[in-house]
């Protein structure tokens, strides 16, 4: 079946600091791949996606790039802000069915002033 | 403001006890969801539901019902509740428009079994 599989956390930076959390998939076809954020005490919500190889998903600073061949969707964001702090969610969704997606376990960021 | 409500947001219950967590939804969205997320164990996929009056079991519905006799509801009962159910509930939906579209959460319920 389906897996995504997320580094371990927590990553924890300096503000200003450069931000890569690494996120890699196995599926058949071809799916999408998204990023949530959730933040303390809140739901997940929906950062940025990308839905076909090569595209690259932005919003707030943070980028990720749908890398077909190595199976990757790794969040970057230049400059990262005390704000920052949340835990980061890869996911995948595939065509057909009821949608369900497959989540990462989760990387808790903390970022330090 | 649209999105995804939870009620109620914090309960405490008793060994055993019953209650019922409501999600509403008022963005028309066909597919709602209810996840448990647990420290260590990420979100896992309790029930879900494909349209108004359908149900269908997720990776762990023991110890859990559900019922969408509204379109924009969605609720998650716990008969008799354990220990083990103590953790943070999540609702989510979507609309029924392919892979490319992404989930709307609701902020959670805290739930303890005492």
């Amino acid at each position: 079946g389906d897996s995504v599989t997320q580094m371990e956390g927590p990553v924890t930076l300096s503000e200003e600091a450069f931000l890569t959390i690494n996120c890699t998939y196995t599926a058949t076809g071809y799916p999408s791949l998204f990023w949530y954020v959730q933040y303390p005490g809140e739901g997940l919500q929906l950062l940025l996606k990308a839905t076909k190889a090569d595209d690259k998903g932005s919003n707030k600073g943070f980028e990720a790039t749908y890398r077909k061949e190595t199976t990757s969707f790794h969040l970057e964001k230049g400059s990262v802000q005390v704000s920052d702090s949340a835990v980061y969610f890869c996911a995948l969704t595939q065509a057909g069915g009821s949608y369900i997606p497959t989540f990462g376990r989760g990387t808790s960021l903390i970022v330090h002033p | 403001n649209a999105g995804v409500t939870q009620t109620p947001k914090f309960r405490v219950l008793k060994t055993g006890q019953s209650m019922t967590l409501l999600c509403a939804q008022d963005m028309n969205h066909e597919y709602m969801y209810w996840y448990r997320q647990d420290p260590g164990m990420g979100l896992r996929l309790i029930h879900y539901s494909v349209g108004e009056g359908t149900t269908a079991k997720g990776e762990v519905p023991d110890g859990y019902n559900v019922s969408r006799l509204k379109k924009q509801n969605f609720l998650l009962g716990l008969e008799s509740a354990a220990p083990s159910q103590t953790s943070v509930y999540f609702c989510a939906s979507r609309e029924d428009r392919g892979r490319n579209y992404g989930y709307t959460f609701g902020s959670g319920t805290r739930l303890t079994v005492v």
